[in-house]
């Protein structure tokens, strides 16, 4: 099955930072997501991707689908953005990277 | 509008008993789907549901099993439970089956001891 590698798998960053999530999957897909789950369990959906840009506030996405990777892009990060940021892919049997796991400290 | 709901919150159960998991859908959705997060294992899919009928299962065992209500509603049931079952349960629904976006509950947390 596809494989989806997500890196790096731990971040820390100071509260005001910049960072750039990865996300790599071994086939072509048709159908990208990324979600952060917060310290709660919660999984929020951020963003649905399959090519292109998309932004939303501080947060971006970027899927290149041609070259198999799509990158999550967080400005000016606050503490709550703390969590793991997970890439999935696929429709009916989604397939979830292992997660980036982002502290953002004060 | 309310978002996927899911009970109980958490679940405690003995080793060989069985355990009932409930979902139900953001209105309108008509696609449910269970993820298994066991520690070290990760995200997995599970079960999806669509228009009543299982569609497609991950790479678990018959005695991870459910079904899906005509208010479109859903349930997991595991039967014999072991051990390593111990996990959150996440539940997902979609507008559709193909080319939406899931939105997930709160989860279920269940342990077996």
């Amino acid at each position: 099955g596809i494989q989806v590698e997500q890196s790096p798998p731990d971040l820390i960053l100071q509260e005001g930072a910049n960072s750039t999530l990865r996300c790599n999957f071994s086939d072509s897909v048709n159908n990208l997501q990324w979600f952060h789950q917060n310290p709660w369990g919660q999984l929020i959906n951020l963003f649905y991707i399959p090519s292109g840009t998309k932004q939303n506030g501080r947060l971006s996405a970027t899927t290149v689908a041609t070259e198999r990777y799509s990158l999550l892009y967080i400005s000016s990060s606050q503490t709550t953005d703390s969590g793991v940021y997970f890439c999935a892919v696929g429709f009916n049997d989604m397939r979830f990277g292992a997660g980036t796991r982002l502290t953002v400290k004060p | 509008e309310a978002g996927v709901t899911q009970s109980p919150t958490h679940l405690i159960k003995t080793r060989g008993q069985q355990a009932t998991l409930r979902c139900s859908p953001i209105s309108g959705h008509t696609s449910v789907y269970w993820y298994q997060q066991a520690l070290g294992l990760g995200l997995q899919f599970l079960l999806w549901y669509d228009e009543g009928e299982e569609r497609n299962r991950g790479n678990f065992p018959p005695r991870f099993s459910g079904r899906q209500f005509p208010n479109y509603s859903s349930e997991l049931n595991v039967n014999a439970l072991e051990l390593e079952d111990s996990a959150l349960y996440l539940c997902a629904s979609s507008l559709e089956d193909r080319g939406s976006r899931q939105y997930f509950g709160p989860g279920t947390r269940l342990t077996v001891t």
